[in-house]
Formats: structure tokens, sequence, C-alpha cells
């Protein structure tokens, strides 16, 4: 139980493109997910809660104009990297959390490469 | 808001022996602790996790003990296997917030 998939698992775009990335919750329900972003060997960095049928809640110095999030069910949250740049290559990962679940408990997607050229 | 620091930022240890590994928090109302590994390239696997309301918990070659009067809590890894390397990180969350804080990670190796 609790598996979560993550679309596309690499992608490479061009500069000044968009590129929509898919977090889904394969056999839970997720009324909260969450996206990171993670530079070579660095930690992970919360860019954004994610709530089923609200905005989300943006860290400070994440731009919510460049970085879109939308939770539009209670599987599936995607986030827009609008106008990239190369400096936004990086690995971007989602997780989720069961409501079920013990407070705090999150799943990890399996990651989404970024490379913009 | 709520920091996690993690030490060592690395570790080496010949397979067998134990490695340990130590996080402490800011926030005194903490109250979820779990531990991450990640491999290269992959996404981080829940290893382990303690909440406030105890002070040890063990799962085969794994433990987790919390201090929560010192605020720090810490991984144990006895018995060490070379499939054990990779980067360890450890996080809190706060009582009714969210979201996870991450430490820095260790990366551990393992030596034959």
């Amino acid at each position: 139980g609790a598996v979560v998939s993550q679309h596309p698992s690499w992608v490479i775009c061009k500069s000044g493109t968009s590129v929509k990335i898919e977090c889904r919750s394969l056999d839970f329900q997720a009324t909260t997910m969450f996206w990171y972003r993670q530079f070579p060997k660095q930690s992970l960095m919360l860019m954004a809660t994610s709530n089923e049928g609200s905005k989300a809640t943006y860290e400070q110095g994440v731009e919510k104009d460049k970085f879109l999030i939308n939770h539009a069910s209670l599987t599936l949250s995607t986030l827009t990297v609008t106008s990239a740049h190369p400096e936004d290559s990086s690995f971007y990962i989602c997780s989720a959390r069961d409501w079920l679940a013990g407070e705090g408990e999150q799943y990890f997607g399996p990651g989404t490469r970024l490379t913009v050229t | 808001g709520e920091n996690v620091e993690q030490h060592p930022s690395t570790l080496s240890v010949q397979e067998g022996d134990s490695a340990v590994i130590k996080c402490t928090y800011s926030d005194s109302a903490s109250n979820y602790f779990p531990w991450y590994k990640q491999e290269l390239g992959k996404r981080p696997q829940l290893i382990i996790d303690i909440r406030s309301n105890v002070g040890e918990k063990k799962d085969q070659r794994i433990a987790v003990t919390l201090n929560k009067t010192a605020k720090h809590f810490s991984l144990h890894i006895t018995e060490t296997q070379p499939e054990d390397s990779a980067v360890y990180f450890c996080a809190d969350t706060v009582q009714g917030a969210q979201k996870l804080v991450f430490g820095q990670g260790t990366r551990l190796t393992i030596n034959p």
C-alpha cells in the first residue's frame, strides 16, 4: 500500500518553455500532497503544500507564479514549471499523506529529473 | 521556524560494525520523527519513525531513540551491510502542522 507515482520520470526542455509534472497516489486518498526540489548532494527543500480543492501554500522564496500547483482530486496533484530556465534544472519529488494514516506520515514519488537547456 | 540539524554529513564504517546518525530539533512541539533512506537518483524511503510518546523503537537491525528533554533523536544501524550504503535523512513535524522539516542528510558508506 501507500504507493505514489510521478510522471514523467525525466524531462528535457528548452529554456522558456513550460513543463508539467504529475503526482498520483495510487492506492489511497491524499488530501495533502507536497512538492520538493532536491539539488545534487543536498537535502529535500519543500516548495509548497498542496491541499485538495484549495490553493497551495508556498514556502518562503518560492515563486507561486512560476511553480503552478493544482490539486484537483484526492489522487492527483500537478506542478507546472513555467518559463523554465537552466537554474530550474533539478530533481522534483512529490509526496502524499494518507489521510487515514497517522499524523506526519508521507510517502514519496520516484521523482522527476528536469533538465532545462 | 523549525530547524533540524543532522550529523555527521558523511559516515564511513566497516561492514558488520554499527552506525549512528544524530539529529537535533528546535521546536519542543515536534511530535513525529521519521528517518528516510535515499539511494542515488531514487525516492526517499521511510525506514523507521517514532512519535513523541515513545522513547525508542526497533525494527530488526534499525532502531531510533528519542530524547525529548535534549530535543534530539538518533538512528542506529547494527551489523551494517553494503546495501545500507545510501543517504539518510531525518525529519520532524510539529503537531497540527502538515509538513516535514528535513535534516541535511548523512551519506553512509559501508566498506566491505
